[in-house]
């Protein structure tokens, strides 16, 4: 099947840094690609959708300013989490879109803000 | 937004035993998917649906999809404790963004 890589795996930041997380589609070209926030024991909530060489589209309530997206190619989206605070701790999950169907997902990123 | 809902929330049974999931959701879908989450750890793609189905195999696994209902379940057979994860449905809505819309999710515990 279609493998999707995230980088880095756990992250540890201080509050008031900045945190990129990568997604990577190692084995196809993804023109979309999804990224969820998901709390303890909670359900994933999609955040954004990224799409190649276009600007990202937002759900409500998710500040766009505060979470940066970057899709620059086919194969890698990026999430920044800028000025972080604590209550951004949490795990973030990409995925990406090969077919019209079928979303292969990352295996997460663990974000703790300290 | 949110939209499924799951039901049990958990569910804990004996090696050997079927567990059953169910899903409800509210609005409209071109096909409905379910996945597996272990602790910690990204999601496994299990099965898909579409909306012209009704039923679906594979391996252990059987799903149904109730469209007049909106309901889904997942019937997983002969369970082992290999099995013990999480179980989200996620359903996708119709339009070339095909954005999925999780269910909150059952913590299915399979003892040995």
């Amino acid at each position: 099947g279609a493998v999707v890589s995230q980088h880095p795996s756990r992250v540890i930041c201080k509050s008031g840094t900045s945190v990129k997380i990568e997604c990577r589609s190692l084995d196809f070209q993804a023109t979309t690609m999804f990224w969820y926030r998901q709390f303890p024991k909670k359900s994933l909530m999609l955040m954004a959708t990224s799409n190649e060489g276009s600007k990202a589209t937002y759900e409500q309530g998710v500040e766009k300013d505060k979470f940066l997206i970057n899709h620059a190619s086919l194969t890698l989206s990026t999430l920044t989490v800028t000025s972080a605070h604590p209550e951004d701790s949490s795990f973030y999950i990409c995925s990406a879109r090969r077919d019209s169907n079928e979303q292969y997902f990352g295996p997460g990123t663990r974000l703790t803000v300290t | 937004s949110q939209q499924g809902e799951e039901d049990p929330q958990a569910l804990s049974i004996q090696e050997g035993e079927n567990a059953t999931m169910n899903c409800s959701y509210k609005t409209s879908i071109n096909n409905l998917q379910w996945y597996r989450q272990n602790s910690g750890r990204g999601l496994v793609h299990l099965i898909l649906i579409r909306s012209n189905e009704r039923e679906k195999h594979s391996g252990r696994l059987r799903v149904t999809l109730d469209t007049s209902k909106k309901s889904s379940s997942l019937l997983i057979t002969a369970s082992r404790a290999a099995d013990t994860a999480s179980y989200f449905c996620a359903t996708a809505a119709s339009g070339s963004a095909r954005q999925l819309t999780f269910g909150s999710g059952t913590q299915l515990t399979v003892l040995p």
